[in-house]
């Protein structure tokens, strides 16, 4: 079984900071690893993912993140954050040999940037 | 090209009714999941449909049943509802099982 723990219910940060938002995973099999957000009264966007090759991933509106297998951790990071990128930030996991998109979230983090 | 979308947007129904939401995947997509979304939580997996047969269901009773039809939208059923069950409801679409998935924006059910 897996299981996604986001280690901060709530990130406020102010405009133009950096920001890393924490992800632990746990899994006794090979997972692949995502980010999604979800903003106001919107379904999910996936953000980036994590498949295999390069730890560093990149995805959109700036956003990237670092897969470590030792530390079982993948945390989303993003140098200069904006007003809107406030929103809630979902971390999953999908066992690679799972067959379907199962995915695992973890509970969210909730990033609120102010001016 | 059009994403995925939903069916009602909201809906209030009173504990043992019925509710059947119901979601268009987008263009090209054979594969649909359902998600629940507890206020506070993440979603969590219902099932997931490929070509009109369920192959894959998270922990949930029975009484959450589904469908896909041949122009592969789907349908979620639940019966007797619970107040439990108020959440918001995501269906999502995709052309594989590699977990990248294409929500919709969900229909909101309030049980009371």
């Amino acid at each position: 079984a897996q299981s996604v723990t986001q280690l901060d219910s709530q990130v406020p940060v102010f405009e133009e900071a950096p920001v890393e938002l924490r992800c632990n995973y746990s899994s006794s099999v090979s997972v692949y690893l995502f980010w999604y957000v979800q903003y106001p009264n919107q379904g999910l966007q996936l953000l980036l993912k994590y498949l295999s090759g390069s730890t560093l991933v990149k995805g959109i509106n700036g956003f990237e993140a670092e897969f470590n297998k030792s530390q079982t951790s993948f945390h989303l990071r993003k140098p200069s954050v904006h007003i809107s990128d406030t929103a809630e930030y979902f971390c999953a996991v999908i066992p690679q040999s799972g067959g379907y998109n199962k995915l695992i979230f973890g509970a969210g983090t909730r990033l609120a940037v102010h001016p | 090209e059009t994403g995925v979308t939903q069916s009602p947007t909201h809906l209030i129904k009173t504990r043992g009714q019925q509710v059947t939401l119901r979601c268009s995947s987008q263009s090209g997509h054979n594969t649909v999941s359902w998600y629940q979304q507890a206020l506070g939580q993440g979603p969590q997996f219902i099932f997931q449909y490929y070509r009109e047969e369920e192959n894959g269901r998270g922990n949930f009773p029975p009484r959450f049943s589904g469908l896909q039809f041949p122009n592969y939208s789907s349908e979620l059923n639940v019966n007797a509802l619970e107040l439990d069950d108020s959440a918001l409801y995501l269906c999502a679409s995709s052309a594989g099982s590699t977990g990248e998935l294409f929500f919709g924006e969900g229909s909101r059910l309030t049980v009371l």
